[in-house]
């Protein structure tokens, strides 16, 4: 069936230092990518999207790329501050007859200064 | 600000109790949708409403229930039939038309319900 495969956390690093969060999918068609995120206590958010093979989302510093051949949209960020940390999800959007989305389990992150 | 209001944001039961969450938005978004969130688990899909008076059943609806009655407004019943309730619970809209699979989710800050 269709899935989310996401690196287990919790991820610590130390402010400054490069991110990268893996992400794998399956699905039938060509679904839209999504990361979110979610901040302590509160609901989730977008981070970035991208609706089709080889498309960049990117926002507040992160990126994640499409990749059709690898089935994954890893998210990366050069440099990660404290107010970065988060549980980050990815997820994926079906093209059904209502938005379906499958999220993965998320990842957490800690940024330490 | 336009945006996803849910209430409370953290309620305690008793078993065999009902409870209701409350969820509104001010959006003017068709499709609203209630997940579930554990520990580990990533979301879950309880209900979604494509339109007034309409709702279909997600992936863990038992237990659970829902009305759409209004526009804005998505109420989440959770019945004492529903074995483990203790979760977060996060309710959601999209706009509901344009291409599918490439809308957006907003979503409420959530609501964590326990039971005692």
């Amino acid at each position: 069936g269709d899935s989310v495969t996401q690196m287990e956390g919790p991820v610590t690093l130390s402010e400054e230092a490069f991110l990268t969060i893996n992400c794998t999918y399956t699905a039938t068609g060509y679904p839209s990518l999504f990361w979110y995120v979610q901040y302590p206590g509160e609901g989730l958010q977008l981070l970035l999207k991208a609706t089709k093979a080889d498309d960049k989302g990117s926002n507040k510093g992160f990126e994640a790329t499409y990749r059709k051949e690898t089935t994954s949209f890893h998210l990366e960020k050069g440099s990660v501050q404290v107010s970065d940390s988060a549980v980050y999800f990815c997820a994926l959007s079906l093209k059904t007859s209502y938005d379906k989305v499958i999220f993965g389990p998320g990842t957490s992150l800690s940024v330490i200064p | 600000d336009g945006g996803i209001t849910q209430s409370p944001k953290y309620l305690f039961r008793k078993e065999g109790q009902n409870v209701t969450l409350s969820c509104e938005q001010n959006l003017n978004h068709d499709a609203m949708y209630w997940y579930r969130q554990d520990p580990g688990q990533g979301l879950r899909l309880i209900y979604y409403s494509q339109i007034v008076n309409d709702f279909q059943k997600g992936d863990i609806a038992e237990g659970y229930s829902v009305s759409r009655e209004k526009k804005e407004s998505f109420p989440l019943t959770v019945t004492s039939a529903q074995k483990n309730p203790t979760a977060f619970y996060l309710c959601a809209s999209s706009p509901g038309t344009g291409p599918r699979g490439a809308n957006v989710l907003t979503f409420g800050a959530g609501s964590r319900l326990t039971v005692l």
